[in-house]
């Protein structure tokens, strides 16, 4: 049963500290996406890559968040620094092309 | 700017009743469009979904509505179940843009009472 998989399931920090956040998309999948679960925004994209390539990183705060896959099984997600406001649920998805998307069960982020 | 709405934050029906969830759009560009349901502690799956040259999609109790004039949508579940109790999150992607890219409205928490 292909999942999308994502580590840490939880993580509790503290603000100025360095977060890395992975993800394995499904086998076969081309496309990653990460996206952030807040209250007012509801799903809100981060980054995404097709092929390993970064597409689109525009929703990302460039000055602390980065996103990177460095081969076709793991994709990154990191802050640095870390600050309170960064607390929520960041998801990763893959898919094919054009189609729907399968999530992994997120990763819960809080800073203290 | 929120090119995805659902301005229901939340929805209570009865078991047993129909329950209508709403979206609106404002991308023109917009064509293809989805609906995922998430449990706590869970990632979205996949409900159903309709293309911009439909204006209906039926899959069992689930029915999407297409108004492409009104860039809105809305989905149907009828009955209703206690199991449906969920976030429901409205999508939609621009399938000339080639990327696959979702762009995901607010969500809207359906609870079901028995």
């Amino acid at each position: 049963d292909a999942r999308v998989t994502q580590t840490p399931r939880d993580k509790v920090t503290e603000m100025g500290q360095e977060v890395t956040m992975r993800c394995q998309p499904i086998l076969g999948h081309n496309t990653v996406f990460w996206y952030r679960q807040t209250m007012m925004q509801g799903l809100e994209l981060l980054a995404y890559f097709r092929n390993r390539a970064p597409l689109d990183d525009s929703g990302m705060p460039k000055d602390r968040f980065s996103a990177e896959m460095p081969d076709a099984t793991l994709a990154t997600l990191k802050i640095q620094p870390s600050e309170p406001r960064d607390s929520a649920v960041y998801f990763c998805a893959s898919g094919r092309r054009f189609g729907e998307l399968f999530f992994g069960e997120g990763s819960r982020l809080t800073v203290l | 700017d929120q090119q995805v709405k659902q301005n229901s934050p939340s929805l209570s029906v009865q078991e047993g009743r129909i329950s209508i969830l709403n979206c609106d759009y404002t991308n023109s560009m917009f064509d293809y469009f989805l609906w995922y349901k998430k449990y706590p502690a869970e990632g979205p799956t996949f409900l159903i979904s309709i293309s911009s040259i439909k204006d209906k999609n039926e899959d069992g109790r689930f029915t999407v509505f297409l108004n492409k004039s009104a860039k809105h949508l809305s989905l149907h579940i009828v009955p209703s179940q206690p199991g449906d109790s969920a976030v429901y999150f409205c999508a939609a992607t621009a399938v000339s843009s080639n990327t696959g890219k979702l762009i995901f409205g607010q969500g809207t928490t359906l609870q079901v009472k028995p």
